[in-house]
């Protein structure tokens, strides 16, 4: 069974950049489509994007691109979500999730989640 | 994008009595060459990440008990507790996956009466 572990919470301030983690272990997890998904605080779940660990197709939600990068590392079975520049409204936790395809993705199995906090 | 709302925001049950979430999407979520609805739901318990309950509208993922339904087609659904138990007061969102950017709803949350 997939199996997702998130890095630690980070405390930045604004115009710091930061890289979380997301490393899968299971059979299937070098095969599915890793999304993530942002839930600011007290807020509902929004779609980052998602990235094929297979091929490293990466297909972003338009409100993210540019915003940040989804990458993965097929070698040690780890994705990534990293900005160049945090803002306050960064602050939120992030979730990363499996899916089995990318045509059609739900999140199967999720992470405990990444709290970032931004503030100066 | 695709909108995707639900109702109602916040839904008192008794314990043992059904409860009955409602999400509506902008356009149609049916896939006509697959005849599937491309919709899921989630349940949220505080300080957790989403479970997946449902996907493909009404097919229940591993795990999840018999309690928990979903139904609809196009651009109506539900999610049905049919008796609610006290582990299952939650928030509960629906996903739209028939398009990208994918949306989830606003959530529900359910709780005890």
């Amino acid at each position: 069974e997939v199996q997702l572990v998130q890095s630690g919470t980070e405390v930045k301030k604004p115009g710091e950049s930061l890289k979380i983690s997301c490393e899968g272990s299971g059979d299937s997890f070098t095969t599915s489509w890793i999304g993530w998904v942002r839930q600011k605080p007290g807020k509902g779940l929004e779609w980052m994007g998602i990235i094929y660990f297979g091929d490293s197709d990466t297909r972003y939600n338009p409100s993210f691109q540019g915003q940040v990068t989804i990458s993965a590392d097929r070698s040690i079975s780890t994705a990534y979500l990293q900005w160049s520049s945090l803002k306050t409204s960064d602050t939120a936790i992030y979730y990363c999730a499996t899916g089995d395809s990318g045509t059609y993705w739900w999140g199967d199995k999720w992470g405990q989640g990444t709290l970032v906090i931004v503030s100066s | 994008d695709i909108v995707m709302a639900q109702s109602p925001d916040s839904l008192p049950v008794s314990l043992g009595e059904r409860a009955t979430i409602s999400c509506r999407s902008s356009q149609s979520v049916l896939h006509s060459s697959s005849d599937k609805n491309y919709l899921a739901w989630y349940q949220q318990k505080p300080g957790q990440p989403p479970k997946l309950l449902i996907y493909w509208a009404s097919t229940r993922a591993s795990g999840v008990p018999d309690r928990f339904s979903g139904r609809g087609s196009g651009t109506d659904f539900t999610l049905t507790i049919s008796t609610l138990q006290a582990e299952d007061v939650a928030l509960y969102y629906c996903q739209q996956y028939f398009t990208t950017p994918i949306t989830f709803g606003g959530g529900t949350k359910v709780e005890i009466k």
